[in-house]
């Protein structure tokens, strides 16, 4: 069964500071996405990485996809309260053409 | 912009009872999914359907049917509620099928099964 792990899963620190967090498989995918949901909301895309190696940036947000396309992590800058959110991995497993498989998702706080 | 719009927000159901969860979609989108969300874990595919008429299983699709008679609307049929249920449930849409073609979903029916 092929599992995306997401860590950590639970994370608030204070305004100002800089994050990571992590999607990471024992499988290699074609591609990955990065979603953020808001409570009571829907998840909504930030990013597809393709390329091994790739780096996307979006404004104080870096997302790197790993060399190998296992894993791909997500570095926030001078985290904000608006950074707030459920971060979710999800990329689709390589026999299939239209399921994504999901990662639990990191809870992220920024407190100001 | 409506996007994907689902109903009802919340709904508490007594085990055995039915209900239909409703959503459209005003993007034109051909290819449209249901999710349930639970805690802890990742998103699972209930059904999906690549246009009107046509609908597939996904990964969790017992005690769930659907239908897709437009390509605006794709409701999710619950016939007989059990506790394993309860859950959140999304609907989302997307231009292509291809894996890694952004989804994009409504904001959810929070259900609960007692």
């Amino acid at each position: 069964t092929q599992l995306l792990e997401q860590s950590p899963q639970f994370l608030s620190i204070q305004e100002g500071e800089n994050l990571t967090v992590y999607c990471n498989s024992s499988s290699v995918f074609s591609s990955l996405q990065w979603y953020r949901q808001e409570p009571g909301e829907g998840p909504v895309l930030l990013v597809t990485v393709v390329t091994g190696g790739e780096v996307k940036k979006l404004k104080r947000l870096t997302f790197q996809f790993g060399d190998a396309r296992k894993d791909s992590s997500l570095h926030i800058t001078a985290a904000q309260p608006g950074d707030t959110g459920l971060y979710l991995c999800a990329a689709p497993p390589g026999r299939s053409n239209y399921q994504l498989i999901w990662g639990a998702g990191t809870k992220l706080i920024i407190k100001p | 912009n409506a996007g994907v719009t689902q109903t009802p927000k919340f709904r508490i159901l007594k085990i055995g009872q039915s209900m239909t969860l409703q959503c459209t979609q005003d993007m034109n989108h051909n290819y449209m999914y249901w999710y349930r969300q639970d805690p802890g874990m990742g998103l699972k595919l209930i059904y999906y359907s690549v246009g009107a008429g046509i609908t597939d299983k996904g990964e969790v699709p017992n005690g769930y049917n659907v239908s897709r008679s437009t390509t605006e609307d794709f409701p999710l049929r619950l016939e007989l509620a059990a506790p394993s249920q309860t859950s959140v449930y999304f609907c989302a849409s997307s231009t292509t099928l291809q894996a890694g073609s952004p989804l994009h979903f409504g904001n959810g029916t929070r259900l609960t099964v007692t």
